[in-house]
């Protein structure tokens, strides 16, 4: 299994500020997928980072409030822009091994928002 | 239209008392069946994959069954430490507009043994 650290493990944010988080991978991986867990509802993919790429975003997600960065192929970020309380969240980054259509996905231990 | 349902949303136990969690799909074309366990302010632990029907797999005192149409995820004589939420997702060839490799989450069964 992978080892997915995420920093910050939680954070109390001020609504209009920006929020980066930061997903490190203990082994190189392809794709990294960033998910948004909220109160009582299932993950919800925002986006796919590849390196080398910009990274593909859900119906519903845009890059100018959720820009990635993937400058490696263990290190990604995920930037939560001019935030409001509906962007009151878990983020979870996480990895699949084996390819993008076989293997298990794994994920960090997530970051905690909470947007006054 | 959600692409995976599961039932219960919550389900207290005895311990020792067996049960069974479900997960239904309605995506066609399944590539794969996936199970975690979800413990509070954790992120998703991996559990299993299924990925044809009529596959099942074990791990300590879980089981996990696959059908065309749902899984099934038994409790055996479960403990308090077996209290968390248990999530279910597909990955599937024919939702329209997919991304490659995207799973598609449930909301969740929240399990809690008492002792």
């Amino acid at each position: 299994s992978a080892v997915i650290s995420q920093k910050p493990s939680r954070d109390i944010c001020q609504r209009g500020t920006s929020l980066t988080i930061q997903c490190q991978v203990d082994s190189q991986v392809t794709m990294m997928f960033w998910y948004r867990q909220q109160p009582g509802q299932s993950l919800t993919l925002i986006a796919t980072a590849n390196q080398g790429s910009e990274a593909t975003y859900e119906s519903g997600f845009v890059i100018d409030k959720f820009p990635i960065s993937r400058p490696n192929l263990t290190f990604s970020t995920l930037t939560v822009s001019n935030m409001s309380p509906e962007d009151s969240s878990i983020y979870l980054c996480s990895v699949r091994y084996g390819g993008a259509l076989t293997g298990e996905l794994f994920f960090g231990e997530g970051s905690r928002l909470t947007v006054l | 239209e959600d692409q995976v349902t599961q039932s219960p949303e919550a389900l207290r136990l005895q311990e020792g008392e067996s049960s069974s969690l479900n997960c239904s799909y309605t995506v066609s074309g399944l590539r794969g069946l996936f199970w975690y366990r979800q413990d509070p302010g954790k992120g998703p632990e991996f559990l299993f994959t299924l990925y044809s029907a009529g596959e099942e797999k074990e791990k300590e005192r879980l089981k996990a069954t696959l059908t065309k149409k749902e899984s099934f995820l038994h409790i055996t004589a479960p403990k308090p430490e077996d209290s968390a939420t248990y999530l279910c997702a597909v990955q599937a060839e024919g939702v329209r507009g997919s991304t490659l490799g995207r799973l598609y989450f449930g909301r969740g069964t929240q399990l809690t043994v008492w002792p």
